[in-house]
C-alpha cells in the first residue's frame, strides 16, 4: 500500500491564482481530512469528510473548497490563492471518523507570493 | 471556542524522563491523542486515550484525567531519535472523528 499520498510535494504561486492539491489513499478509509500548518504551530483542521459525498468545514474553512466523489480521493481547491495561505498543507485519513489513529500524507509545501 | 494549552519547548538529556502536559478546553470531548512530528515530517500517531488512566506503549505512555482536563504523554529512556514535536489532539466529535490540535512542543534530546 503507498499509503495517504498527496502532490505536488512544493507548489509557489502568485495572489489571484487558483490551484488544487491532490490527495489520495488506498486503503479503503471513509474518514479523510485537510489540515494546514503554519510555522511554529499545531495543525487546524479545514475540512473533512466522513465518506463519498460528504463534506463538512473544520476551524478554517474559508478561501478552500473540497469535494468528494471517490473513497480514494479528496482534493482541496484553494479558489483565489492570498500570501495568508502560505502553508504546509497535510491530508489525513482514517478507517472511520471513530478510529483513533490518522494517517497523514507527506504534506504539501504551498508559497503565496 | 477550542483550546489546548502544552508548552513549547522542553529539553532533556539521553536516558532520562520527560513529561509534556496537555490541558484542554473543548466543546466536545471523546479522546485525547498523541502524534509525533520530525522536522518537516508528516505526524506520526502514538497513543490514544478515552478513558482516564495510564497507557503504556514501549518507552511512551499517556495518561488522561477527564475531570481535570488534562493529559500528558511521558516519554522514558530518551534517544536522541526521540527529538521532535509532539502534539495532543482532541477529538470533539464521536461520529465524524475531528481532531482539534494544541500548537505542539519541541522536545530537544542532548546527549
Amino acid at each position: 500500500n503507498a499509503g495517504v499520498t498527496q502532490t505536488p510535494k512544493f507548489q509557489v504561486l502568485k495572489t489571484g491564482q487558483s490551484m488544487t492539491l491532490q490527495c489520495a489513499q488506498d486503503m479503503n478509509h471513509e474518514y479523510m481530512s485537510w489540515y494546514r500548518q503554519d510555522p511554529g504551530m499545531g495543525l487546524r483542521l479545514i475540512h473533512y469528510s466522513v465518506g463519498a459525498g460528504i463534506t463538512d468545514q473544520g476551524e478554517v474553512p474559508n478561501g478552500y473548497n473540497v469535494s468528494r466523489s471517490t473513497t480514494e480521493d479528496f482534493p482541496l481547491r484553494l479558489l483565489s490563492a492570498a500570501p495568508s495561505q502560505t502553508s504546509v498543507y497535510f491530508c489525513a485519513s482514517s478507517p472511520t471518523g471513530e478510529y483513533n489513529e490518522q494517517f497523514f500524507g507527506p504534506g504539501t509545501r504551498l508559497t503565496v507570493l | 471556542g477550542q483550546s489546548l494549552e502544552q508548552p513549547s519547548e522542553v529539553t532533556a538529556v539521553e536516558g532520562a524522563i520527560v513529561q509534556i502536559n496537555c490541558t484542554y478546553q473543548t466543546s466536545g470531548f471523546y479522546g485525547l491523542s498523541w502524534y509525533q512530528q520530525h522536522d518537516g515530517g508528516a505526524p506520526t500517531f502514538l497513543s490514544y486515550n478515552a478513558l482516564d488512566g495510564l497507557e503504556e506503549t514501549g518507552r511512551f505512555s499517556s495518561f488522561l484525567s477527564r475531570s481535570d482536563s488534562y493529559g500528558y504523554l511521558l516519554l522514558q529512556e530518551l534517544q536522541m531519535k526521540d527529538s521532535a514535536s509532539y502534539f495532543c489532539a482532541v477529538t470533539v466529535s464521536g461520529n465524524t472523528g475531528k481532531l482539534i490540535f494544541g500548537q505542539g512542543t519541541t522536545l530537544q534530546v542532548k546527549p
